[in-house]
C-alpha cells in the first residue's frame, strides 16, 4: 500500500508570495487532515476533509490559507500572500473511517521557509 | 494549560537501560490514546496505542490511567535505533469536530 504523499519536500520563498502545497493519500482513505509543526511547538491540527468536504476548518490560522480536495482525492494547501511566520513543516495524513481508534499515517511533510 | 503535556527532555540513556515517558492530557473526554515516535526531520509514525487495560508490544508497554488523565510509555532493553523524538498523542475534541492532539514530544538519545 503507498501511503502518504507530499509534494514539494521542501519550499523557500519570499515574503509575499504564494505558495501551494499537495497531499495525495492513502488510497481508499476519505479522511484527510492537515496539519503544521512551527519551530518550537508542537504538531498542531489546521483542518480535516471528509471526502471533499470540509469537517472542520477550526485548526486555519487566517484567511491566507486555502485548502481544498476536489473530488475527494489529493489536497492542496495554498498559502497566499506568505508571512514569515508560516515557516514550519506542514504535515497531510489520512485514515480510515474508524480513525479514532486507529490513528491516522503521516507523509513525510512540506519544510517551508519563508524568507 | 496545554491539552497535552509531556516533559520534553532529553532523556540520555545507555543501551539496554529502561526509560520512562510520561504525558498528562487536560480534557477528560478525550476518547483515544497513542505513542507516536518521530525521527529528526521525519513524519510522525505510529508506535502503538494505549488502552486502558494496559498494553505491550515487545519492548515497548503502554499505560492508561483515565482517572489521572495519565499517560506512560516504558521501553525495555533500550537499543541505540530507539533514539528519537516520542510524541503522546490523544484523540480529543478541540474543535467542532474530533481530532489528533500532540504534545511537544520527549526526546530520547540512546548511547552505547
Amino acid at each position: 500500500e503507498a501511503g502518504v504523499t507530499q509534494f514539494p519536500s521542501h519550499s523557500v520563498i519570499e515574503k509575499g508570495q504564494t505558495v501551494t502545497l499537495r497531499c495525495d493519500p492513502i488510497s481508499g482513505h476519505d479522511n484527510l487532515y492537515w496539519y503544521r509543526r512551527v519551530m518550537g511547538k508542537e504538531i498542531k491540527f489546521l483542518l480535516h476533509f471528509v471526502k471533499e468536504s470540509k469537517q472542520d476548518e477550526s485548526g486555519m490560522p487566517n484567511n491566507r490559507f486555502l485548502a481544498e480536495r476536489t473530488g475527494g482525492t489529493y489536497s492542496t494547501l495554498k498559502v497566499q500572500p506568505a508571512e514569515l511566520e508560516d515557516s514550519g513543516v506542514y504535515f497531510c495524513a489520512s485514515s480510515r473511517w474508524d480513525r479514532a481508534n486507529y490513528g491516522y499515517t503521516f507523509g513525510s511533510g512540506t519544510r517551508l521557509t519563508v524568507v | 494549560r496545554k491539552e497535552v503535556e509531556q516533559d520534553p527532555g532529553p532523556f540520555n540513556v545507555p543501551e539496554g537501560a529502561t526509560v520512562a515517558f510520561n504525558c498528562t492530557y487536560s480534557n477528560s473526554a478525550s476518547q483515544s490514546f497513542f505513542w507516536y515516535r518521530q525521527d529528526c526531520r521525519k513524519e510522525p509514525k505510529l508506535l502503538m496505542s494505549v488502552y486502558s487495560s494496559g498494553n505491550e508490544d515487545g519492548r515497548f508497554t503502554a499505560q492508561l490511567n483515565r482517572a489521572s488523565q495519565y499517560i506512560s510509555l516504558l521501553i525495555r532493553d533500550s537499543k541505540l535505533s530507539d533514539s528519537a523524538t516520542y510524541l503522546c498523542v490523544v484523540f480529543g475534541y478541540g474543535g467542532s469536530q474530533g481530532n489528533l492532539i500532540f504534545g511537544k514530544g520527549t526526546k530520547l538519545s540512546v548511547k552505547p
